[in-house]
């Protein structure tokens, strides 16, 4: 069984520019879920994708966006980098679905992206 | 107010003390409860689910007190190993986790 994989694992970017993050689940996991985590924050959700649909969505702007493939893999993308960006960007997987039983049980994380915008 | 706070600590502990941390929280429809540990620069790992009635799991005891929004996590017998932050984590609907800042322990031979 194959835990949560993220790449690339670090990334220096300009500000402006534009990022994709990518995320394979857990195998038999169909939700994954993005999170942020600033330098000594915890995490903080980003959003959600259970069956290639968003559900549910934290508080960031617009110009942060997500897919989710049939084979539950996922991406983040986030446009016009901001210097507050940078950070720890996890993935995290589950069985789960709308009714969020994922979160019941816990979630996996994988090893994160460091994101650094200069 | 933060959804969930913790103290930051950190704890400096002596290997075998025991030690106890808390945190709140402030949504009272929260339904799933936990704690997560996190070595430095990794990611979270689960370190175990959090019930009513309390549960324990080896030298770890958590127990969550409904009524005041409180959870607490035990560990006795403390190892070097131990050394991490540890995060308090709630969940409304199951969809979204909402994590405390963590808490820091370092545990001293």
């Amino acid at each position: 069984e194959t835990g949560v994989t993220q790449s690339p694992t670090h990334l220096i970017k300009t500000r402006g520019q534009q990022v994709t993050l990518r995320c394979s689940s857990q195998s038999g996991h169909n939700t994954v879920s993005w999170y942020q985590q600033a330098l000594g924050q915890g995490p903080q959700f980003i959003f959600q994708y259970y069956r290639e649909e968003e559900n549910g969505r934290g508080n960031f702007p617009p110009r942060f966006s997500g897919l989710q493939f049939p084979n539950y893999s996922s991406e983040l993308n986030v446009n016009a980098l901001e210097l507050d960006d940078s950070a720890l960007y996890l993935c995290a997987s589950s069985l789960g679905g709308r009714a969020g039983t994922g979160g019941l049980y816990g979630y996996t994380f994988g090893s994160g992206t460091r994101l650094t915008v200069v | 107010r933060k959804e969930v706070e913790q103290d930051p600590g950190p704890f400096n502990v002596p290997e075998g003390a025991t030690v106890a941390f808390n945190c709140t929280y402030s949504n009272s429809a929260s339904q799933s409860f936990f704690w997560y540990r996190q070595d430095c620069r990794k990611e979270p790992k689960l370190l175990m689910s959090v019930y009513s009635s309390g549960n324990e799991d080896g030298r770890f005891t958590a127990q969550l007190n409904r009524a005041s929004q409180y959870i607490s996590l035990l560990i006795r017998d403390s190892k070097l190993s131990d050394s991490a932050t540890y995060l308090c984590v709630v969940s409304l609907y199951g969809n979204k986790l909402v994590f405390g800042a963590g808490t820091i322990l370092r545990v001293k031979s």
